[in-house]
């Protein structure tokens, strides 16, 4: 099992759709996740941070599942500037671990 | 505020040429600091950490290395390029035993 292993992209979706993500992860021991975003040719910056069993920002929303080690992120009524990669990120061993990313492509 | 920059922002250079990336930090103390590579469709593979001046840790066996000369400066090098040194390279910060980690702008470097 990969130590993060994100959804196969791209995924494809009109303005104002709803759509999820799924990130496994496979250290069990983990604490915090975290879901990066990546524009095209621009550096990945933070979108948001999971401590608990989830954190919701605006149209965003992220949930863990420890039991089954999954992390998953929600984008509510999904804007054009959303499209982007979606990283998720677990940490370990003192270091960040990234998956390899989910594209989203949002259509007018 | 802290920021991070990165220089060049684009590099091409040919197989067998050295290589210097270089990364700074504004508005801190004592950062940990990071280097990422991604290749072209590929995700993010660190490459080196450092957790203070002269201390570097490598992941990564290859022909790059990097140094930490002053507390907020990282330097990414290379004596002899290969084609597959090409690659978006990525530097970033974090405090302490704090995971959220903020990156510069990046360094494209392709190697021709």
């Amino acid at each position: 099992r990969k130590e993060v292993e994100q959804d196969p992209g791209p995924f494809n979706v009109p303005e104002g759709a709803t759509v999820a993500f799924n990130c496994t992860y496979s250290n069990s021991a983990s604490q915090s996740f975290f879901w990066y975003r990546q524009d095209c040719r621009k550096e990945p910056k933070l979108l948001m941070s999971v401590y608990s069993s989830g954190n919701e920002d605006g149209r965003f929303t992220a949930q863990l599942n420890r039991a089954s080690q999954y992390i998953s992120l929600l984008i509510r009524d999904s804007k054009l500037s959303d499209s982007a990669t979606y990283l998720c990120v677990v940490p370990q061993g003192g270091k960040l671990i990234f998956g390899q990313g989910t594209e989203l492509s949002v259509k007018p | 505020s802290q920021t991070i920059h990165q220089w060049p922002a684009t590099l091409v250079q040919p197989v067998g040429s050295p290589l210097s990336l270089e990364c700074t930090v504004e508005g801190t103390s004592n950062p940990n600091l990071y280097w990422y590579r991604q290749a072209a469709g590929r995700g993010l593979q660190l490459l080196f950490y450092s957790v203070g001046i002269g201390q570097i840790s490598s992941e990564v066996p290859q022909n790059l290395s990097a140094s930490r000369p002053q507390d907020r400066q990282f330097i990414l090098s290379s004596k002899k390029l290969l084609l597959s040194d090409s690659g978006f390279y990525l530097c970033a910060w974090t405090l302490g035993n704090d995971y959220e980690q903020y990156f510069g702008p990046g360094t494209r470097l392709t190697v021709t």
